[in-house]
């Protein structure tokens, strides 16, 4: 069964410093990789998705993430964390054969610090 | 924006009522799904339904139930409440089911919030 683990359920950063959100994941084919981000009192927005091709996938807003199959992770950072940043981070993979449905982690609130 | 919307925003109701939560997709989006956001379960996959016909079930309770009707928008109802049901509920919408060889994106709408009290 396809499933996702996000590491750290609260991460605070200060502005200007590195963001990484951990995400891994558990699949049994070749997943489809997403990262959604959910600001306060709103729905989710997707930031970027790794189908095929490009390990490396870029997103909205300066992030990116990187798919590594050895390690089974799909991590989200940004280099300079700003003040906007400041929400909730969800990753997610796709299960194929069960009509597209996606399957969430957790969540990691970010904080950022002035 | 992404061109989901849903109503109500919120919705406040008592233990053992009904109510019908309304999601319109993305112009052009034949796809819907439902999913249910909670403190204690997160976000948790409820139904979906593609051109009319379900297409996928989660953990949707028997109390709950769904349906998309001809011009593609979709109801989730609600009934016998219970406390436990209070939480935010949200519509997505894609061109295509996802998976199958298919990389289409779930877009999703700003939720409704139900409160029962």
């Amino acid at each position: 069964a396809q499933s996702v683990t996000q590491l750290g359920s609260h991460v605070s950063v200060s502005e200007g410093a590195l963001v990484l959100l951990r995400c891994n994941y558990s699949s049994s084919v070749p997943p489809y990789l997403f990262w959604y981000v959910q600001y306060p009192n709103q729905g989710l927005q997707l930031l970027l998705k790794y189908t095929t091709g490009a390990t490396l996938v870029k997103g909205i807003n300066g992030f990116e993430a990187e798919f590594k199959k050895s390690e089974t992770s799909f991590h989200l950072t940004k280099p300079s964390a700003h003040m906007s940043d400041a929400a909730e981070y969800f990753c997610a993979v796709v299960l194929y054969n069960q009509g597209g449905k996606l399957i969430f982690g957790q969540g990691t609130e970010l904080s950022v610090k002035p | 924006d992404s061109g989901v919307t849903q109503t109500p925003k919120h919705l406040i109701t008592a233990t053992g009522q009904r109510v019908t939560l309304r999601c319109s997709p993305r112009s052009g989006d034949l796809s819907v799904y439902w999913y249910q956001q909670s403190l204690d379960q997160g976000l948790q996959f409820l139904i979906q339904y593609y051109n009319g016909e379900e297409r996928a079930k989660g953990n949707i309770l028997e109390r709950f139930s769904a349906q998309q009707f001809p011009d593609l928008h979709s109801e989730l109802n609600l009934s016998s409440l219970e406390l436990g049901d209070s939480a935010l509920y949200f519509c997505a919408s894609s061109v295509v089911p996802l998976g199958g060889g298919t990389t289409d994106t779930q877009y999703f709408g700003p939720g409704t919030r139900l409160t029962v009290l």
